[in-house]
C-alpha cells in the first residue's frame, strides 16, 4: 500500500532564509508526486508534481522539489521564505490517472520576521 | 472560472440530524473527491467519482455517510444520522481526470462541519 510520512509536524523559519520541508514516500512502482499548500481556511493548492524524468521539479511560488529514489524522498525546497509562505504543507503520493492520492499529515510552516 | 464551489462555509448541527454538504466541481472535469481532514487522521479521501459514477466509496466511514453526483454539475455528500466524531472539515477536489500526466487536484474551500 502507498503511505506518505511528512517528519515534521510544525517548521518555524525567519524570512529569507531558506526551507526544507522533508517527504518520504512508500510505493511499489515509480510514483505520481505531489507537494499542495494550504493557507488558513482555504483548500489546498497544488505546488508541484513528479511523473517522471529530470528528478528536480520547479513548481510556483518560487518553490522546487528534488526525487531521490534511491531515499524514497521527495523534499520541498525555496531558497528564501517569504512571510506569504506560512501555511500548512502536505506532501503525496499516488499511482497516477484518477487513482487514489495518499496524502501526508502535513507540515505547519510559520514564518518570522 | 470560479473554481470549486462548497457549500455551505459552515455548518453547526447537533447530533441525530441530517447534514448535507454541497459540490459544484469545475466545468469540464470529469473526476470529482470527497475528502475529511481532522487533526488527529489529516486528509482522508471517502469517495470519488468519475464520469458521475462512483469508482472507489472504500474511504467512507459507515452507512450514515453517502455520496451522490446526479450529473457533472454537483454532488453531495449526506451524513444521517451525524455524530459528534463526523465533526471536521470536508473538502471537495476535482480534476480534468485524464489518466496519466495530468493528475492534479482544484479543492474547494472545505465546509467546517461541527456536530454538538
Amino acid at each position: 500500500a502507498q503511505s506518505v510520512t511528512q517528519p515534521d509536524i510544525h517548521i518555524t523559519v525567519s524570512e529569507g532564509a531558506s526551507l526544507e520541508l522533508r517527504c518520504n514516500y512508500s510505493y511499489g512502482a515509480t510514483p505520481y508526486l505531489f507537494w499542495y499548500v494550504q493557507s488558513p481556511g482555504q483548500g489546498l493548492q497544488l505546488l508541484l508534481k513528479y511523473f517522471s524524468g529530470d528528478t528536480l521539479v520547479q513548481g510556483i511560488k518560487g518553490f522546487e522539489a528534488e526525487f531521490k529514489r534511491s531515499q524514497s524522498s521527495f523534499n520541498l525546497r525555496k531558497p528564501s521564505v517569504h512571510w506569504s509562505d506560512a501555511a500548512e504543507y502536505f506532501c503525496a503520493v499516488g499511482p497516477g490517472g484518477y487513482q487514489k492520492v495518499t496524502f501526508g499529515t502535513g507540515t505547519k510552516l510559520q514564518v518570522i520576521p | 472560472d470560479a473554481g470549486v464551489i462548497q457549500s455551505p462555509r459552515h455548518e453547526v448541527t447537533e447530533m441525530g440530524q441530517e447534514v448535507t454538504l454541497r459540490c459544484k466541481p469545475i466545468s469540464g472535469h470529469n473526476s470529482l473527491f470527497w475528502y475529511r481532514q481532522t487533526m488527529m487522521r489529516g486528509l482522508e479521501l471517502l469517495i470519488y467519482f468519475n464520469n458521475n459514477v462512483p469508482i472507489d466509496d472504500s474511504g467512507m466511514p459507515e452507512d450514515r455517510f453517502s455520496a451522490k453526483m446526479p450529473n457533472a454539475s454537483f454532488s453531495t455528500l449526506k451524513i444521517q444520522p451525524s455524530e459528534p466524531r463526523d465533526s471536521a472539515v470536508y473538502f471537495c477536489a476535482s480534476s480534468p481526470g485524464d489518466r496519466g500526466r495530468n493528475e492534479k487536484l482544484f479543492f474547494g474551500s472545505g465546509t467546517q462541519l461541527s456536530v454538538l
